[in-house]
């Protein structure tokens, strides 16, 4: 029962450069998506969420991209830093359940 | 900015013996739940709590498993008797309200470890 899935295990990218992160769900009748950052040792952090209804949400260097066609979310960071270098997880939510992606773990190199 | 906490970061316990895993959520959130990540997995859910009971659990919550709200500020978890498959990060998180514009915040976790 894998409803959300992050195909990339990881991801390198250059210092001011953009990072692109993806996220792929089955389940049409999701009706929230969030983008999750985790430190070793400690919690997810949310960054930035999505409703339904919209295909774009952006917060400073974060805009996450909804296509409800190509069930495909992405969380594009740009200019990356060495600070954003941490395991990114994508999420979904329908009713009071979130379901998690396994995440992708980013690594920008100054 | 308000967390939640949990305490105490790491557990370790001997198979068959019973812990209690604490969290202290968000104080004006509604809704409260645990997560967890087994090394190198995903994050998986276990239970969600709202006024006083279970609104929803996973089939990995099962009667070994318990939650209290037991003071009001106060989110348990409970694992009556540890299996070694137990082992894995937990993480309790809150929420504000049910629907869209409410994410989950997340305590640092509890790292159990059953030997």
């Amino acid at each position: 029962d894998q409803q959300v899935k992050q195909n990339s295990p990881s991801l390198s990218v250059q210092e001011g450069r953009i990072s692109i992160l993806n996220c792929d769900y089955t389940n049409s009748m999701f009706d929230y998506f969030l983008w999750y950052k985790k430190y070793p040792a400690e919690g997810p952090t949310f960054l930035i969420s999505i409703s339904s209804i919209k295909d774009k949400n952006e917060d400073g260097r974060f805009t996450v991209f909804l296509n409800k066609s190509a069930k495909h979310l992405s969380l594009h960071i740009v200019p990356s830093q060495p600070g954003d270098s941490a395991v990114y997880f994508c999420a979904a939510n329908i009713s009071n359940q979130f379901y998690f992606g396994t995440g992708t773990s980013l690594t920008v190199i100054p | 900015e308000p967390e939640v906490t949990q305490t105490p970061s790491h557990q370790v316990t001997q198979m068959g013996q019973e812990v209690i895993l604490r969290c202290v959520p968000i104080s004006n959130h509604l809704y409260f739940y645990w997560y967890r990540q087994i090394l190198g997995q995903k994050v998986e859910f276990l239970v969600s709590f709202y006024n006083n009971e279970i609104s929803e659990k996973s089939e990995i919550f099962d009667d070994q498993f318990s939650v209290e709200r037991p003071d009001g500020s106060n989110f348990t978890l409970k694992i009556r008797s540890t299996k070694l498959e137990d082992s894995a990060m937990y993480f309790c998180a809150s929420r504000a309200v049910r629907g869209i514009n409410s994410p989950l915040h997340f305590g640092n976790g509890t790292r159990l470890t059953v030997t």
